[in-house]
């Protein structure tokens, strides 16, 4: 059984740098995409980016130039980073495994991309 | 203001039917299956439907989702109070590079 657990400091300060850890059991880190979604209280899900192969990341691109993602494989762990925070970045983060794929078959491209396990999610008060 | 459009809220009578629509563009529903997703208040979302109609192990099948075009739908028969929840749509949005949720849709069971 596949679980996902974030943690992470609860209360940052505006203007730092957040990190955020996830810690997975029972599966491996390659070749999954892993991916980071937040959600602001009371909003809608925000996708944040995912890693996969290790190392290849993709990232929203409202967020790109502040976000970073990483893992371990020794520790089977991701990590999280979200640089010069502000208050609107308050929310409960969450961490997920995803699935990716596209292929042409019969002249017809089909592509798939979904989440099928998540963590409980971690909350982050950005505050002073 | 998210990529993919639902609607606010969405209610019917214990037993009866709702629908819930997912608007995208050529982009992302165009060219990329839907994935569902159910949430309960102060609690992870969860995986309802992927591959636009495809159920995950142990979801049962009064859920149900289609995809045509830029649009895609989810369709709950049965309705029961334990339904009561936040659903959202998702998918890959080429042009973007990047995954897209809905806004999401509250289900009230009246």
């Amino acid at each position: 059984q596949v679980q996902l657990q974030e943690s992470g400091p609860g209360l940052v300060k505006p203007s730092e740098t957040l990190s955020l850890i996830c810690i997975v059991s029972g599966d491996s880190i390659i070749p999954n995409y892993w991916t980071w979604i937040r959600q602001p209280p009371g909003k809608a899900l925000e996708w944040i980016g995912h890693i996969y192969d290790g190392g290849r990341t993709y990232y929203n691109p409202s967020l790109e130039s502040r976000v970073s993602m990483s893992v371990d494989t020794s520790k089977n762990q991701l990590s999280l980073r979200l640089t010069a925070v502000t208050a609107a970045d308050t929310a409960v983060y969450f961490c997920a495994r995803g699935h990716y794929s596209d292929y042409i078959s019969a002249l017809t491209f089909y592509s798939y991309y979904y989440m099928d396990v998540w963590g409980k999610g971690t909350t982050v008060t950005v505050s002073s | 203001q998210s990529v993919l459009t639902q609607p606010p809220s969405v209610s019917a009578a214990p037993g009866q039917r709702v629908t819930i629509s997912c608007s995208g563009s050529s982009s992302n529903i165009g060219d990329h299956s839907v994935s569902w997703y159910q949430q309960f208040p102060g609690t992870a979302p969860k995986l309802l439907i992927y591959d636009s109609n495809k159920r995950p192990s142990g979801i049962p099948d009064r859920f149900s989702g289609s995809q045509s075009g830029t649009s895609a739908t989810l369709g709950i028969t049965g309705l029961q109070t334990g339904d009561e929840a936040d659903y959202y749509c998702g998918t890959w949005d080429s042009s973007l590079s990047s995954g897209v949720f809905g806004g999401g849709t509250k289900v009230t069971v009246l």
